[in-house]
């Protein structure tokens, strides 16, 4: 089946660092990933849309200078969060959809990545 | 209001039959999904079924859809602890068909017992 990394699985950094997340196809070539994030308890919130060769597109009330998003190539898309704050602090996670086109989204998470800034 | 809504806890016996129940407000989707995520872990596509479908069955799960009623359940024969997990419905609105974007419910927590 269609399999999707994340790295680092967690990261404690201090505040006012930079953290970079990555998420991987590892058997597929992905057009398109999502990125979410979830707060304990809560449901998923999709941060950005990434396009490989193309700007992210940020939801609403996402800073993009804050989340940089970068979708080099058909199989990787990296988050970066930039000078990190502890309300920063939360779950990562990524999708990538194996089909573009069509009705029928299938996308496949990564396992998440655990952000904890102190 | 939100797109897609669940009820977040479902406590059953090992062995007895789980039953989640979502309600969608988008009638145009055209698939709507169930998703597994265990504790610390991602998201795990469990099924979809498509809108002109009235029930999809696969192995131990059920899916039920009432377009009428916009409603979407999932019914897990024989509940095994390892059916422990949260599970989220959810679905890609008509506005939003050309991007894929995912609307998740809030998740509903499956507790088995022993």
């Amino acid at each position: 089946g269609a399999v999707v990394s994340q790295h680092p699985s967690r990261v404690i950094c201090k505040s006012g660092t930079s953290v970079k997340i990555e998420c991987r196809s590892l058997d597929f070539q992905a057009t398109t990933m999502f990125w979410y994030r979830q707060f304990p308890k809560q449901s998923l919130m999709l941060m950005a849309t990434s396009n490989e060769g193309s700007k992210a597109t940020y939801e609403q009330g996402v800073e993009k200078d804050k989340f940089l998003i970068n979708h080099a190539s058909l199989t990787l898309s990296t988050l970066t969060v930039t000078s990190a704050h502890p309300e920063d602090s939360s779950f990562y996670i990524c999708s990538a959809e194996a089909t573009s086109g069509g009705a029928l989204s299938e996308q496949y998470f990564g396992p998440g990545t655990r952000l904890t800034v102190t | 209001g939100e797109d897609v809504e669940q009820s977040l806890f479902l406590s059953v016996r090992e062995g007895d039959s789980s039953v989640i129940n979502c309600t969608y407000t988008d009638s145009s989707s055209t698939y709507l999904y169930w998703y597994k995520q265990e504790p610390g872990a991602g998201l795990q596509l469990l099924t979809y079924i498509f809108s002109n479908m009235d029930m999809k069955q696969d192995q131990r799960l059920t899916v039920l859809l009432n377009k009428k009623d916009k409603h979407l359940s999932l019914r897990i024969a024989d509940t095994q602890t390892g059916d422990s997990a949260i599970y989220f419905c959810a679905e890609v609105p008509e506005r939003s068909s050309n991007t894929g974007k995912l609307i998740f419910g809030q998740g509903t927590t499956l507790q088995v017992k022993p």
